[in-house]
């Protein structure tokens, strides 16, 4: 089947501390997105890229950062200097290449606890 | 820039009964409009879209239609059902900076 895995589901992590989650893709899509989902706020876009080895950043890039060196991931850090990071955080992915129709497929969340 | 504002929930109905979540927005240009549904404990689906005015999107009994002399893009069902219970996000395509832009959700539970 293919999709989009993110993990870890749920993390937790203390204060100071870095923390990567993972995205993979199999759909053979060009553009992938990070978003963060408040309660009552809707989706906002940390970063996105269209293509590998390139990424922009979004609406919310501050204290946070990726990487893109395959095509079929795109992990997320989200670094000490983020002062708010508990939220729940979505990978997406489009196909890209002047192709979009505006469809995203969404993996299931990883939901970062900061204790 | 471009914008979207979705009305405020919870919404609770009771099964079988009507639905309207409205959406309204602000764009440059011609954007797309979605809509997409996220159940508990998991991503965004899309449920459907409209790409220019007077469309209309429908899939699993609902329906929207693109309305660009109101700007907006409400959702409706006819029948409401327990399995509907879900966060309910509209959107618009800002393809000019390559990204779809969310309205906040709204938050549907449908009582038996």
């Amino acid at each position: 089947d293919g999709g989009i895995t993110q993990s870890p589901k749920y993390l937790f992590r203390k204060e100071g501390q870095n923390v990567t989650l993972s995205c993979e893709q199999n759909l053979n899509h060009d553009a992938m997105y990070w978003y963060r989902q408040d309660p009552g706020q809707g989706l906002r876009l940390i970063y996105y890229s269209q293509i590998v080895n390139d990424f922009q950043k979004g609406d919310i890039a501050e204290g946070y950062s990726v990487s893109r060196e395959k095509k079929e991931s795109f992990p997320l850090t989200v670094t000490s200097a983020q002062k708010n990071p508990t939220a729940f955080y979505l990978c997406a992915s489009s196909i890209g290449d002047g192709r979009d129709t505006g469809e995203l497929f969404f993996g299931e969340g990883s939901r970062l606890t900061v204790l | 820039g471009n914008s979207v504002t979705q009305m405020e929930g919870p919404v609770t109905l009771s099964e079988e009964a009507f639905l309207t979540i409205n959406c309204t927005y602000t764009a440059t240009g011609y954007p797309s409009l979605f809509w997409y549904v996220q159940y508990p404990g998991e991503g965004l689906q899309l449920l459907l879209k409209a790409t220019k005015a007077d469309d209309k999107g429908s899939n699993k009994g609902f329906e929207a239609t693109y309305r660009k002399e109101t700007t907006s893009f409400h959702l409706e069902k006819g029948s409401v059902q327990v399995s509907d219970s879900a966060v309910y996000f509209c959107a618009l395509s800002d393809w000019g900076a390559q990204k779809l832009v969310f309205g906040q959700g709204t938050r549907l539970t449908i009582n038996p």
